[in-house]
């Protein structure tokens, strides 16, 4: 069991270029999630899915957009990179009918945005 | 919007004190209270959570305690060791919302 992976590790990218960002899952959970963690602020949920072919938006979306096509695939989109942007991206998954359920990190993608 | 207040941001204790974090949280409907270690470069883990039918849960060294009324929850470790020292998170859930705290880094000092 590889449990929850993220592809890439670390990624640069110059100011208005795109990336997609993978999570995989191998426990068949149902709910995952995209998180961007900054230093002092925690993490942020970005938008999260409670299923295959459903997304919903988070506490911070925008910038952002995401497709759940397989189920335990969760890709996060950057459409045009701001420095704002710059980040620590999390993935996570979790099993159940619920959100209050543990959730599984993947190791995360660090992202520089210049 | 809903928040939860974390504190301290760090903490420092001598090896083999106790250790205390504590949060509070806005929405009064939060029912699942989780705590996650971050180590340095590491992904967060959960360490333990509590449900709002229960006031104190206990896991070894880690104890969670929850006062509703208040609103407010801690995480207490006893015993500290250097494996100890991490990043702590709280969080509070209801329905489809967990919020998170900004994170208590806990030094343990030799």
């Amino acid at each position: 069991n590889a449990g929850v992976t993220q592809t890439p590790k670390f990624r640069v990218l110059k100011t208005g270029q795109s990336m997609t960002l993978l999570c995989a899952q191998d426990m068949n959970h149902e709910y995952m999630y995209w998180y961007r963690q900054d230093p002092g602020m925690g993490l942020r949920l970005i938008h999260y899915s409670v299923g295959e072919g459903t997304t919903a938006k988070g506490e911070v979306p925008d910038g952002y957009n995401v497709s759940r096509l397989k189920k335990q695939n969760f890709l996060l989109g950057l459409e045009s990179a701001a420095p704002s942007q710059t980040s620590v991206y999390f993935c996570a998954s979790s099993y159940g009918t619920s959100i209050l359920e543990t959730q599984y990190f993947g190791p995360g993608t660090r992202l520089l945005v210049l | 919007g809903e928040n939860v207040e974390q504190h301290p941001s760090t903490l420092s204790v001598q090896e083999g004190d106790s250790a205390v974090i504590k949060c509070t949280y806005s929405d009064s409907a939060s029912n699942y209270f989780p705590w996650y270690k971050q180590e340095l470069g590491k992904r967060p883990q959960l360490i333990i959570d509590i449900r709002s039918n229960v006031g104190e849960k206990k896991d070894q060294r880690i104890a969670v305690t929850l006062n509703k009324t208040a609103k407010h929850f801690s995480l207490h470790i006893t015993e500290t060791q250097p494996e100890d020292s991490a990043v702590y998170f709280c969080a509070a859930g209801s329905n489809y919302q967990l919020i998170w705290g900004a994170g208590t880094k806990l030094i343990i000092k030799p």
